[in-house]
């Protein structure tokens, strides 16, 4: 059974450029979870969806930022016009619905570096 | 300031047993989690305790929880090389689903 699985596991972009960032939750799971890791931090949470909604996303920058689970496919976190300050690891967590929605997988991250 | 707290670092020698202790300021926490994060990879969940409960074991670890003082720690028993990592603790409220994680503690295990 593969785990949460996010593609690239690192990306580098130039300031301006947009960054893609793709998370396959676990297999059975339908809630996806966005949290970012600054260096030397503890993980912030960002975004909370399930397929074809939107949850929450209290955690989320109000602008340039956006994530979409579709139907079909993985998650996908957007960050348009990156600047230096993006440059941080993103990791994307899965978990089932129902009573075992507590436990939270985490895929290897994608560690995006701004030049 | 952070909702959850733990120390930076800790050092230990082989053999030995290791505590990472973690403060968390909610009260209405329902699940406290302990994860693991080695050099360059993901966070792997170790262990987790619901509020209702004292202690949780599992080999190895032993989770303790003083609801009262609002503490969470994690006792790692016959420290090994392989426990070199980062350790966070993290609270989910009552009603919500997002985790709060402390900054992480690393844990450094020496021969």
């Amino acid at each position: 059974n593969a785990g949460v699985m996010q593609n690239p596991r690192h990306l580098v972009r130039r300031r301006g450029q947009e960054a893609r960032l793709r998370c396959s939750p676990m297999k059975g799971h339908s809630h996806v979870y966005w949290y970012r890791q600054l260096p030397e931090e503890g993980l912030k949470f960002m975004v909370y969806l399930q397929k074809e909604n939107i949850i929450d996303e209290s955690g989320m920058p109000k602008e340039r930022f956006s994530a979409e689970f579709p139907k079909e496919g993985p998650s996908i976190l957007r960050i348009q016009q990156v600047v230096r300050g993006d440059s941080a690891a993103y990791f994307c967590a899965s978990s089932s619905p129902g009573l075992a929605s507590y436990e939270q997988y985490f895929g290897p991250g994608t560690r995006l570096t701004v030049t | 300031g952070e909702d959850v707290e733990q120390s930076l670092f800790l050092s230990v020698r082989e053999g030995d047993s290791s505590v990472i202790n973690c403060t968390y300021t909610d009260s209405s926490s329902t699940y406290l989690y302990w994860y693991k994060q080695e050099p360059g990879a993901g966070l792997q969940l170790l262990t987790y305790i619901f509020s209702n409960m004292d202690m949780k074991q599992d080999q190895r670890l032993t989770v303790l929880l003083n609801k009262k003082d609002k503490h969470l720690s994690l006792r790692i028993a016959d420290t090994q090389t392989g426990d070199s990592a980062i350790y966070f603790c993290a609270e989910r409220k009552s009603n919500d689903y997002k985790l709060s994680f402390g900054a992480g503690t690393t844990v450094t295990v020496r021969a």
